[in-house]
């Protein structure tokens, strides 16, 4: 069983472009997580989504930031107009249904550097 | 509101010599807490939890943490360090009424030959 796939694995942006990180959950995982990793850091929460749905963006910029999870594919998060600040590990973690608070299992990071 | 402490952004051990790894945790309601492990650019693994079954949890490669609900804490130690260890670990605290994680900001474990 495969696990948590994110993907680039590394990600160089210019100022003002977008990113775009992709996440794969875990076969049978229907909910996703978002974490963001500044330097020094521990992880802060980011987005909750289940399929189609966002269910707690709480921990999300209010501008620029936005996230996805369609019905077919994976979870995408998107940073438009990136700045210096975005750089961090971005990390994504999937659970089963109704497990989300007591097991999360995360993908290896994308790591984006903004210049 | 939950959050963690990790006290101590640096430790240092022998090899061979005990590793202790502190958390603190402030929680309203029951926790769950897990301690994680970070290699160098790569994601977390999960090391052990707790979600409220027998206070000392048994992880992998020989560490374990102990849930003291008096002291809200919940250290993480191994008898034997091993130049393996050396990595980044992070306490993390959830509870049965929300779905996110809160992280500490993580304890550098460095090994010494």
């Amino acid at each position: 069983n495969a696990g948590v796939m994110q993907n680039p694995r590394h990600l160089v942006r210019r100022r003002g472009q977008e990113a775009r990180l992709r996440c794969s959950p875990m076969k049978g995982h229907s909910h996703v997580y978002w974490y963001r990793q500044l330097p020094e850091e521990g992880l802060k929460f980011m987005v909750y989504l289940q399929k189609e749905n966002i269910i707690d963006e709480s921990g999300m910029p209010k501008e620029r930031f936005s996230a996805e999870f369609p019905k077919e594919g994976p979870s995408i998060l998107r940073i438009q107009q990136v700045v210096r600040g975005d750089s961090a590990a971005y990390f994504c973690a999937s659970s089963p249904p109704g497990t989300g608070n007591n097991e999360q299992f995360f993908g290896p990071g994308t790591r984006l550097t903004v210049l | 509101a939950q959050s963690v402490t990790q006290l101590g952004s640096h430790v240092s051990v022998s090899e061979g010599a005990l590793v202790l790894l502190r958390c603190n945790y402030s929680s309203s309601v029951p926790p769950y807490l897990f301690w994680y492990v970070q290699y160098p650019n790569q994601g977390l693994q999960l090391l052990l939890k707790y979600t409220s079954a027998a206070t000392l949890v048994k992880g992998i490669n020989g560490f374990e943490a102990e849930f003291k609900k008096s002291e809200t804490s919940f250290h993480l130690t191994k008898p034997s360090a091993h130049m393996s260890d050396a990595a980044e670990y992070f306490c993390a605290v959830s509870v049965n009424t929300g779905n996110q994680f809160y992280f500490g900001t993580g304890t550098s474990l460095t090994v010494i030959p």
